[in-house]
């Protein structure tokens, strides 16, 4: 059974700080990674990792997968309040597949 | 473009009821999904569309079809409500899957008391 396993579950910062969150996974037939970050609404799609593209970065947002040790992390830096929000990680795996599977989600709470 | 849609945002159903989720996406997108999100539980995905024509399970398909009316919509639908299908219900699409974003409509917030 594929697994995604994000860590911290939540984390409250300061306006100005540096965050990391972390994304470890037990898949079969590894294809992507996804992270999306969600308000009080729909998820919204921030980055896909894969195989020939282990690094993406946009603003103060940047990931990078590490497929040897099954894991990826998301940085945020000099963070703001609008980064306010749950992040969710996410794999596709096996041959064919439709099936995106989630982790739990990060809590990032920025205070002013 | 509207992305995806869905309705309605709201539904408060009694034990046994039945009830139709619509959505729909304008972006010609091959496939579609049903989730649901739970608290502490992540979203899990019900069932699927990889193409116009053809279904499939997902993690939590107990008590749910799903109809994939044409290539825009895809209907999501409770026949018999439980308690325990109180939850967020996420519609999303995308061009196909392994290597594809999807993306996610504004949800419906069911309540089954």
């Amino acid at each position: 059974e594929d697994k995604v396993v994000q860590s911290p579950l939540s984390l409250v910062v300061h306006e100005g700080d540096t965050v990391t969150l972390n994304c470890s996974y037990e898949v079969t037939n590894f294809r992507s990674l996804l992270w999306y970050k969600q308000e009080k609404k729909a998820p919204t799609f921030l980055f896909m990792l894969t195989s020939s593209g282990i690094e993406k970065k946009s603003g103060r947002l940047s990931s990078i997968l590490d497929k040897k040790e099954l894991f990826s992390i998301l940085n945020i830096t000099a963070t703001q309040t609008g980064d306010s929000a749950v992040y969710l990680c996410a794999l596709y795996s096996g041959a064919g597949s439709y099936q995106l599977t989630f982790g739990k989600g990060t809590k990032l709470s920025v205070i002013p | 473009n509207a992305g995806v849609t869905q309705t309605p945002k709201f539904q408060v159903l009694k034990t046994g009821q039945s009830m139709t989720l619509q959505c729909a996406q304008d972006m010609n997108h091959n496939s579609m999904y049903w989730y649901r999100q739970d608290p502490g539980m992540g979203l899990r995905l019900i069932y699927y569309s990889a193409s116009e024509g053809t279904t499939d399970k997902g993690e939590v398909p107990n008590g749910y079809n799903v109809s994939r009316l044409n290539k825009r919509e895809f209907s999501l639908r409770l026949e018999s409500a439980a308690p325990s299908q109180t939850s967020v219900y996420f519609c999303a699409s995308s061009w196909t899957g392994g290597y594809n974003e999807q993306f996610f409509g504004p949800g419906t917030r069911l309540t089954v008391l």
